[in-house]
């Protein structure tokens, strides 16, 4: 079955101890991102990837990090988590070029003390 | 900057009842439009994709139309029911962006039996 998967779905954890969001996909796509959902801000993107070790930033990225090594991984990093980092976090892939469907992974809540 | 705007912010209608969903964007140069269903704490679920050269898409009882010069889009329910209760948003895909995704805030609907 093609999909997007993510873990932990859940995670709660405390300031300052680093934290990796894993994101996997089935469907060889380039195209992979990060988006958190917030109430009242809706979904933004905090950075995506055209392909293997291609990486660069979305709208809100800053306390993130994020590698592509594999065509298939794109885990998001928060080496010092803050509590403004509490949200809902999705991961997206799409085959490279802007015509394509978007699929995304089922979400992660991450919740910081 | 890309706005995607969705008013009611939510809705509350009875069983049977057709029903339209709107979308507004305020850059018509977009590649396409993606309609998502979310349940509560649950991921995105993607209903329909309209290329910008498009006017519509079906799928079962939903439609989704787009009028990229008057930066509209809506979302036809036909025959609603109870189990169609959920967060539906709509997503553009805009020239230049990569293929990020700018997000509305979406519209609870709720259908009641």
């Amino acid at each position: 079955e093609a999909q997007v998967t993510q873990n932990p779905r859940y995670l709660i954890t405390v300031t300052g101890k680093k934290l990796t969001v894993t994101c996997s996909q089935n469907m060889n796509h380039e195209y992979m991102s990060w988006y958190r959902q917030d109430p009242g801000l809706g979904l933004r993107q905090i950075y995506y990837s055209m392909n293997v070790e291609v990486t660069d930033k979305g709208d809100v990225p800053e306390g993130y990090k994020v590698s592509r090594k594999e065509k298939r991984n794109f885990p998001l990093i928060l080496e010092s988590p803050s509590p403004n980092q509490t949200s809902l976090y999705f991961c997206a892939s799409t085959p490279l070029g802007p015509y394509n469907e978007q699929f995304f992974g089922p979400g992660t809540r991450l919740t910081v003390l | 900057k890309q706005e995607v705007t969705q008013i009611p912010a939510a809705l509350s209608v009875p069983e049977g009842e057709n029903l339209v969903l709107n979308c507004s964007f305020t850059d018509s140069a977009i590649y396409n439009l993606q309609w998502f269903r979310q349940d509560p704490g649950k991921g995105l679920t993607s209903l329909l994709l309209i290329q910008s050269s498009q006017r519509e898409q079906t799928s079962g009882r939903l439609n989704a139309s787009l009028d990229k010069s008057s930066g509209r889009s809506t979302l036809y329910i036909a025959a609603s029911q109870p189990g169609d209760s959920a967060t539906y948003l709509c997503a553009v895909s805009q020239v230049g962006a990569n293929s990020k995704l700018t997000f509305g805030k979406g519209i609870t609907l709720s259908v009641r039996p």
